[in-house]
This record gives structure tokens, sequence and C-alpha cells, in this order.
């Protein structure tokens, strides 16, 4: 079975201009969480979305905005990039919104760097 | 929300040596599990570990809910297992919250 997927893998952008990223769960999970990893710091909750809501939003500013599809994918869009959006952005999906036994996997991320 | 710190931050390991990362959390935790980063990004699942213990090979898990921390233990290290350990927990809400995580160095 494929694991979570995520494209692209590697993404190049300008300041001021917009990304997207996107990512497909592992068949028959429903929730999608969206993390942020800068360089030499563990991962930081973004999104979490789960039968196409919103369930849980990081501390992050308005520039960012998620959604999800009825197949349960899910995109990830920055605008108006800054220098400190540079970043590994990883996809994780789950089975379920229930915390016990949420077990989370992630994909192999996206790498964006803003120049 | 749960803060999650994780200690040492480095740890270098000389090939077949065994070596414990510590995972402390600041509240009753509904999930934790223990991760591996590989040196391409992916995070790689090790254990879901919210009480008790596991073992998986050279690699094993103990987590004591009631006083709020988790261990991973390596046994005969390899150099396949450089990267870096995360934990990571959830409390009431199902975001995963990390610790800063442990660089690991294995050498020959």
């Amino acid at each position: 079975d494929a694991g979570v997927t995520q494209s692209p893998t590697h993404l190049i952008k300008t300041r001021g201009q917009q990304v997207t990223l996107r990512c497909s769960p592992i068949s028959g999970h429903k929730s999608v969480s969206w993390y942020q990893q800068v360089l030499g710091q563990g991962p930081q909750f973004i999104f979490q979305y789960y039968e196409k809501e919103e369930r849980g939003r990081g501390n992050f500013p308005d520039r960012f905005s998620a959604r999800q599809f009825p197949n349960y994918s899910s995109e990830l869009n920055v605008n108006a990039l800054l220098l400190g959006d540079s970043a590994l952005y990883l996809c994780a999906s789950s089975l379920t919104l229930t915390v016990a036994k949420n077990i989370q996997y992630f994909g192999a991320g996206t790498r964006l760097s803003v120049l | 929300g749960i803060q999650v710190e994780q200690s040492p931050p480095d740890l270098i390991l000389q090939e077949g040596a065994n070596s414990t990362l510590r995972c402390n959390f600041s509240d009753s935790v509904n999930n934790l599990q223990w991760f591996h980063q590989n040196p391409w990004g992916q995070l790689i699942n090790l254990f879901y570990i919210p009480s008790g213990t596991k073992q998986n090979g050279r690699l094993s898990a103990t987590t004591v809910a009631t006083e709020r921390y988790s261990l991973l233990y390596i046994s005969s290290s390899q150099t396949t297992d450089s990267g870096v350990y995360f934990c990571a927990a959830t409390g009431t809400a199902s975001k995963l919250t990390f610790g800063t995580g442990t660089r690991l160095q294995v050498t020959l």
C-alpha cells in the first residue's frame, strides 16, 4: 500500500510569490495534518483537516491556508512568501480524528526555499 | 498545550554501543510517538507508546505516563541508526507536539 505522498519534493520561490503544496493520505485515512519544520527544530503544527473541515489550526499567520478534497487529499497554500517560510513542509495522515490511538504517518515532505 | 523536552540534544556513539534517549512531557498524554528522521527528512514511525513497553528488534521504548516520561533504547547501534530522533505527544487535541529532537551519530 502506498504511504503518504507529497508533491513536489523540492520547490524554489522568491519573496512575495505564492505556493501550493499537495498531499495524498494513506488509503482509508480521513484526517490530514500539515507541519512546518525549520532547520534544526522539530515540526510545528499548522493545520488539521478531517472530512473536508478544518479541525485545528496552529499559530501561523493568515497567509497560510489549506483545504481538503472529497478524496481526502489536501493542499497547503502560502501567500506572500517570506524568507522565513523556507522549511520542510510535512503532511501526516491518520484514520480518524479521535485522540486515542490516533497514530499519524508522515510523508517525505516538500522542501521549500524562498529566495 | 503540552510541552515536550528531549535529552540529550546530541549523541555520538561507536558502532555496537547502546544508548538511551529521554522524552519528558508536561501533561497527561493520549498519544506518544517516537520517530526517526532520516537525512532526507522522512519521519519514520518507530513506536506508538502512550504507556507501557514495546520492543522492535534492537529498539525498545518505555513510557511511564504517571511520571510523564518516555525512554527510547537503542542496542548494538549501527551507522544506519544515525539521524534525528523525535518524540511527539498529543493531549486533548489531536495535533502532535514535537520535542526538539536528539541528533544521533554512530561512527565506525
